[in-house]
């Protein structure tokens, strides 16, 4: 079954410098990759997935993450952070052959001025 | 795309009651899943239910403590059964919608359950 891991509960950085949120994954095959962003009392939101292609994704927000196969990493990124930024960020992953998504345990994102 | 909707959005119940959520979709979608995220965690999915067929339920959920029922393509309730504060989560259904080259998986805006 395909699993997801977010090393870091929380990750601060300073308005306008660059932030990274690390996601690691495991899956037979192929993965389905996927970053969502949870306001407070606020649903689920897609920023952006990996499907196949490019290993850089760009989506929603000037967010971007790449996928790096050799090291089964899918890091989200933005060069530079807001404070409207601050979330919490999950990563999710879905094999080819599953119809469900695994979701990693969330990331607390703080953008400070 | 899918437009997600789901009733209530929030509730308090008293321990040991039952209450169901129902989830409408703008579409007909062939797959529909529950999620459980309990306060400060992650998403959890509880069972994968397709129209016409029984759940499949995840390890660590059961039938009779989580009945779903999926009646049509476009609709679902999921029902939390002799509730205990254990049970306080947000409970988001999500939709599985074909696309040109996967199925994108879209969710809804949650309904946040408070049991006393």
């Amino acid at each position: 079954a395909q699993s997801v891991a977010q090393p870091e509960d929380q990750v601060n950085v300073a308005e306008g410098n660059p932030l990274t949120v690390k996601c690691t994954y495991s899956v037979s095959g192929n993965p389905y990759l996927f970053w969502y962003v949870q306001y407070p009392n606020r649903g689920l939101q897609f920023l952006l997935k990996y499907i196949t292609g490019d290993n850089l994704v760009k989506g929603s927000y000037g967010f971007e993450a790449e996928f790096n196969k050799s090291q089964t990493s899918f890091h989200l990124k933005k060069p530079s952070a807001l404070v409207s930024d601050s979330a919490l960020y999950f990563c999710a992953v879905r094999g080819r052959r599953n119809n469900d998504m695994r979701f990693g345990a969330g990331t607390r994102l703080t953008v400070k001025p | 795309s899918a437009v997600i909707s789901q009733k209530p959005s929030r509730d308090i119940c008293q321990r040991g009651t039952s209450l169901t959520i129902q989830c409408q979709v703008d579409s007909q979608v062939t797959m529909m899943f529950w999620y459980r995220q309990q306060p400060g965690q992650s998403l959890t999915l509880i069972a994968t239910a397709n129209q016409g067929s029984e759940a499949t339920y995840e390890s660590g959920f059961v039938i009779d403590k989580f009945p779903i029922s999926r009646p049509n393509l476009t609709f679902s309730t999921l029902t939390v059964s002799n509730m205990s504060p254990e049970d306080s989560s947000i409970y988001l259904c999500s939709v599985e919608v074909g696309g040109v080259s996967y199925n994108e998986q879209f969710f809804g805006p949650g309904t946040r359950l408070t049991v006393l």
